[in-house]
């Protein structure tokens, strides 16, 4: 069956550290990987896209890396900070249509000062 | 840029009333825009695929006639839960592709909270 799987439903790490969140998925050949943030009672917001061809992508402090070998992407924050506390949510694209995406379960992380 | 409104934000209304939403891109034309829904620490199920002028792409077991979805304007979806019913309450949010390209992120709209008594 289809699964896409976020490492952890909770991550609590200490500021200034790196946070890696992890998205795997099964039975799946998406043609791209979107990662979203969202805070409580909010809409996601969009934070970095990267298509199968591409191994990483950065974006200021956010480091996101996508295998389809491994069926597997990492989403990396380095000094993370309070602020950077949410739900971060991974979704698949471009596996039935170009448009339509799937998400993840996500997963809640937590910066402590 | 890129902004998505939805309205209203928060609706409480008895078992049986018909309750509207809408999703406005305030700053682009928006082809193609979706209808979430999600429940309390879950995460975001696709309800329907709303495209402009056309008629809306139902996800399975999602009910099109409970469900009602209307993209009359470049600018506008509009999700009318017919007949609400308690187990219909939830978090439904809207999103927009700016346009209509895939590969493309989506903008979402802040959500409506929908409680049925």
């Amino acid at each position: 069956s289809q699964k896409i799987e976020q490492n952890s439903e909770a991550l609590n790490i200490q500021e200034g550290k790196t946070a890696t969140l992890t998205c795997n998925y099964t039975n799946y050949s998406p043609a791209y990987l979107q990662w979203y943030r969202q805070d409580p009672g909010r809409g996601p917001v969009f934070l970095l896209l990267i298509r199968e061809n591409e191994k990483e992508k950065r974006k200021e402090r956010l480091k996101v890396t996508f295998d389809t070998t491994l069926k597997q992407s990492l989403f990396h924050i380095t000094a993370s900070q309070p602020a950077d506390s949410a739900t971060y949510l991974c979704a698949l694209g471009g596996y039935s249509s170009a448009s339509k995406i799937i998400f993840g379960s996500g997963t809640r992380l937590s910066i402590r000062p | 840029g890129a902004v998505v409104s939805q309205h209203p934000s928060w609706v409480i209304c008895k078992s049986g009333t018909s309750v509207k939403i809408e999703c406005r891109s305030l700053d682009f034309q928006a082809t193609t825009m979706f209808w979430y829904r999600q429940f309390p620490k879950q995460s975001l199920m696709l309800m329907a695929t709303s495209n402009e002028g056309s008629k809306a792409t139902y996800e399975q077991g999602v009910e099109k006639d409970k469900f009602l979805i209307n993209h009359a304007s470049l600018t506008l979806s509009t999700l009318t839960v017919t007949s609400a019913h308690p187990e219909d309450s939830s978090f439904y949010i809207c999103s927009a592709l700016e346009g209509g390209q895939g590969n493309q992120p989506q903008h979402f709209g802040d959500g409506t909270r929908l409680s049925i008594l």
